[in-house]
């Protein structure tokens, strides 16, 4: 079964703080998204990656960036956190052809 | 522009009955369809993918069921436990993205024991 994790299920933090969130995943795909989930909004893309050290803009970029030094493991950074981006975030793996996403069990992230 | 529409927001049915959740979509150029189901502030998981080229896919109690033609899926729950009580969510991807997928507002699914 292809396994995603992420760093922490819950977190607090401080505005004006830098905030990283960890996805790892297990079942070598190349492709790994980063999702912020909001009452109302549904699910929306912040950034993607296609490759090792490859990333793409998603819908909602503005605020936010990524890392992806190793294929497994996929960083969405918040280089100074801010209220409104307290939000349940939600990382995602694929494989091509096939395309299908598998999703990790989320961080809720709250920033006071 | 693709659009992706689930009827109803929310359903409540008695254990035991058998169900159908709907999704639409507006442009039957689609490279696959996916159906998730979402726990209160949990991940998704991903129940099933029909690809473009595929009319159901099966999983237990589970059918998935794709016409392109009309531009509708429906997620069919055979004999409904209290368990399958969570939000249900479509997706359909896009021809030529291999990332990109357009996403239903989700179906509250409540089964009553």
């Amino acid at each position: 079964d292809v396994k995603v994790t992420q760093s922490s299920r819950y977190l607090v933090k401080r505005t004006g703080e830098k905030v990283f969130l960890e996805c790892v995943q297990d079942m070598d795909h190349e492709n790994m998204f980063w999702y912020r989930q909001d009452p109302g909004l549904g699910l929306r893309l912040i950034y993607f990656s296609y490759d090792v050290k490859m990333k793409e803009k998603g819908d909602i970029p503005e605020g936010y960036s990524v890392s992806r030094e190793k294929k497994e493991r996929f960083s969405l950074i918040l280089e100074s956190a801010s209220t409104n981006q307290t939000s349940m975030y939600l990382c995602a793996s694929s494989s091509q052809p096939r395309n299908e996403q598998f999703f990790g069990p989320g961080t809720r992230l709250t920033v006071l | 522009k693709q659009e992706v529409t689930q009827i109803p927001a929310a359903l409540s049915v008695p254990e035991g009955e058998n169900l159908v959740l709907n999704c639409s979509f507006t442009d039957s150029a689609i490279y696959n369809l996916q159906w998730f189901r979402q726990d209160p502030g949990k991940g998704l998981t991903s129940l099933l993918l029909i690809q473009s080229s595929q009319r159901e896919q099966t999983s237990g109690r589970l059918n998935a069921s794709l016409d392109k033609s009309s531009g509708r899926s429906t997620l069919y729950i055979a004999a409904s436990q209290p368990g399958d009580s969570a939000t249900y969510l479509c997706a359909v991807s896009p021809p030529g993205s291999n990332y990109q997928l357009i996403w239903g507002a989700g179906t509250k699914l409540i089964i009553k024991p």
